[in-house]
């Protein structure tokens, strides 16, 4: 069964501290894995990661994907409030259009 | 139009009561995805519009669950009979063919 997992569930951090978040997948005939931040309800598009070593950044986040070890991780750097969210990690997979998800990072930034 | 909407943005219904939610996709997307978003957990993909191919349902929970795509545009997700496990927030997406997944904002839907 295609799974995706996340860690930690839940981080609690202070203002302009960095952050990373892990993704880890098992997918058969893997495609791509994504990233996207969830504030309310509509998950917006951050990070789209096909190939291994190649950091993709976006202001202060930055991510980047392990084929070998089937990993990736979502960085933030001086964290702001507004960066508090679920940030979820998904992979699509070759000749299936659906995204597995894993269950999500809940990330709290306290000021 | 200029991003994914749905409606209604809340739904309360009683238990075995049907309830059907609109998905307006992003104009031009061929590409319509329906998932469902349960308390502090991830998507899970439900079904799946692709043009004029056959939809891929695989992730339907019941037969209670089903939706249609009209004229390759706007969809409607419909449950029957529902049940208080079916309350959940229910999200679509739309893309390009095969490209990004751009997500509504969700219709929550609570089952007394």
């Amino acid at each position: 069964e295609d799974k995706v997992v996340q860690s930690p569930l839940s981080l609690v951090v202070h203002e302009g501290d960095t952050v990373t978040l892990n993704c880890s997948y098992e997918v058969t005939n893997f495609r791509s894995l994504l990233w996207y931040k969830q504030e309310k309800k509509a998950p917006t598009f951050l990070f789209m990661l096909t190939s291994s070593g190649i950091e993709k950044k976006s202001g202060r986040l930055s991510s980047i994907l392990d084929k070998k070890e089937l990993f990736s991780i979502l960085n933030i750097t001086a964290t702001q409030t507004g960066d508090s969210a679920i940030y979820l990690c998904a992979s699509t997979i070759q000749g299936a259009q659906k995204l597995v998800f894993g269950q999500g990072t809940r990330l709290t930034i306290n000021p | 139009g200029a991003g994914v909407s749905q409606s209604p943005s809340n739904k309360v219904t009683e238990k075995g009561k049907d309830v059907e939610l609109r998905c307006d996709p992003i104009s031009g997307h061929t590409a319509l995805y329906w998932y469902r978003q349960s308390l502090g957990q991830g998507l899970e993909f439900l079904i799946y519009f692709q043009g004029n191919s056959a939809p891929d349902k695989s992730g339907l929970p019941s037969d209670r669950f089903s939706a249609e795509r009209t004229g390759g545009s706007v969809s409607t997700l419909t449950i029957q009979r529902t049940q208080q496990e079916d309350s959940a927030v229910y999200l679509c997406a739309s893309s390009l063919n095969f490209g990004t997944q751009y997500f509504g904002p969700g219709t929550r839907l609570t089952v007394l």
